[in-house]
């Protein structure tokens, strides 16, 4: 079965600072890769999707995610993040023909200093 | 756009209690799935349907239940609450469409605290 980890329990950053949340997945074939976004109070809201294609994926909100099949990544970047951001972010993997067996990271929690 | 519903925001049940948690959506979407979510283990999923009356577990379902009598809503039934089922419950669907898989939409969760 696939899974993923996301290796960063918390980051923060400075407001106007660039961004890298790691997210890596371990999956025989070609893998369907998603990042979600949960404000606090608030269920998960999709930033971007890869399905195959070019390997530089554009989101919502100003992120985009790189998906990089020799290193089993799917980092998500953003190149100045604003305080709006916090939040906590969840990288997801999910297989070919398969709509039901979506598997989720534990979570990155992003704090935005001023 | 895709609206998913819970019935709750907040929730705080006694143990021992029958607890009910409902989701509606309003996109026709095939597929609901109930998650729990928990500090440092991510989303888990608890179960899932794909058609009415329908069900499949997931990883962690025992001490739930599940119905779904209309294509729209999806309940989630914790029999007899205990105080490890404090936690925030999320409720997704998505549509089944080859070849897939679609993303998930999510509701705004219910937290709930047994006591």
């Amino acid at each position: 079965a696939q899974s993923v980890t996301q290796p960063d329990i918390h980051i923060t950053v400075s407001e106007g600072a660039s961004l890298e949340l790691r997210c890596n997945y371990s999956y025989g074939a070609t893998p369907y890769l998603f990042w979600y976004v949960q404000s606090p109070g608030q269920g998960l809201q999709l930033l971007l999707k890869y399905f195959s294609g070019d390997t530089l994926v554009q989101g919502i909100k100003g992120f985009e995610a790189e998906f990089k099949r020799s290193q089993s990544s799917f980092n998500l970047r953003k190149p100045s993040v604003h305080w709006s951001d916090a939040a906590e972010y969840f990288c997801a993997v999910g297989v070919l023909y398969n709509n039901n067996d979506m598997r989720f990271g534990a979570g990155t929690r992003l704090t935005v200093k001023p | 756009d895709v609206k998913v519903t819970q019935s709750s925001r907040y929730l705080v049940k006694r143990t021992g209690e029958k607890v009910f948690l409902e989701c509606v959506q309003d996109m026709d979407h095939e597929n609901m799935f109930w998650y729990r979510q928990d500090p440092g283990l991510g989303l888990r999923l608890i179960y899932f349907s794909y058609d009415v009356k329908m069900k499949e577990k997931g990883d962690i379902p025992e001490g739930y239940s599940v119905s779904r009598e209309k294509k729209e809503r999806f309940s989630l039934i914790l029999e007899s609450a205990s105080t490890n089922q404090t936690s925030m419950y999320l409720c997704a669907s998505n549509l089944i469409r080859s070849p897939g898989p679609y993303e998930q939409y999510f509701g705004p969760g219910t937290r709930l605290t047994v006591t």
